[in-house]
């Protein structure tokens, strides 16, 4: 058990470029999550995969997000012109599928400066 | 959303016990009430998770009141390691989603 991996670990980009981050989860976990935290406040659900479906997309995920999670393996999050609003970071989570409530484990995030 | 609500922050002596409250008044019956932790600049940890029953583990225990409106994460001997953010959450599986609904959570400070 590795752990989930998260890359970048920073990204500073220009306000309008486009950014694209990686989670990898623990092997065999086929429920992923993607979190958005910015300071002061608890992380927010924005996605969840079940495999390499993608059954819930949250409000916060606007029509410039995209996520995808090809094979149920690895996991990206893409965010098309960058604004200064999607400054945070960005929290994958997996966990076991089969039984309810079966922990979450949390990658270190990616952290997203826009300039 | 599901919300709970926890003090915003706490302060404890080093090697004390502390006790760290969580209100649930909405939760129902079949949702489970689960704490994670964040240390600075890492993701959430999880910590415990229960449903009706008190439980144990390495890291804590959980005291979950009769009404199941409100609980208790207890450390039994705090150490500095243990200073972070601590949420309390109640969890609704909807076709295996499980998405978490972080608050705020409670700070917790850990005086050497």
């Amino acid at each position: 058990d590795t752990g989930v991996s998260q890359d970048p670990r920073h990204k500073i980009t220009k306000r309008g470029q486009n950014v694209t981050f990686r989670c990898d989860p623990i092997s065999e976990h086929n429920r992923l999550y993607w979190y958005r935290q910015t300071l002061g406040q608890g992380p927010e659900f924005l996605t969840y995969f079940q495999n390499e479906a993608q059954l819930e997309k949250s409000r916060l995920l606007s029509d410039r997000f995209s996520a995808e999670r090809p094979k149920g393996s690895f996991s990206t999050l893409e965010i098309q012109r960058t604004e200064q609003g999607d400054s945070a970071m960005y929290l994958c989570a997996s966990s076991e599928g089969g039984y309810s409530n079966q922990p979450q484990h949390f990658g270190d995030g990616t952290r997203l400066s826009i300039l | 959303d599901a919300k709970t609500t926890q003090p915003n922050s706490m302060e404890s002596n080093e090697e004390e016990p502390v006790h760290l409250p969580c209100n649930h008044s909405t939760i129902s019956g079949t949702d489970y009430i689960h704490w994670y932790r964040q240390l600075p600049s890492q993701g959430p940890e999880y910590v415990i998770h229960g449903l009706t029953s008190n439980v144990n583990n390495r890291m804590a225990s959980l005291a979950i009141a009769e009404d199941r409106k409100s609980s208790t994460l207890i450390l039994h001997r705090a150490t500095l390691r243990d200073a972070a953010v601590y949420y309390c959450i109640y969890c609704r599986s909807n076709f295996g989603n499980e998405k978490l609904t972080f608050g705020t959570g409670t700070r917790l400070t850990i005086i050497p």
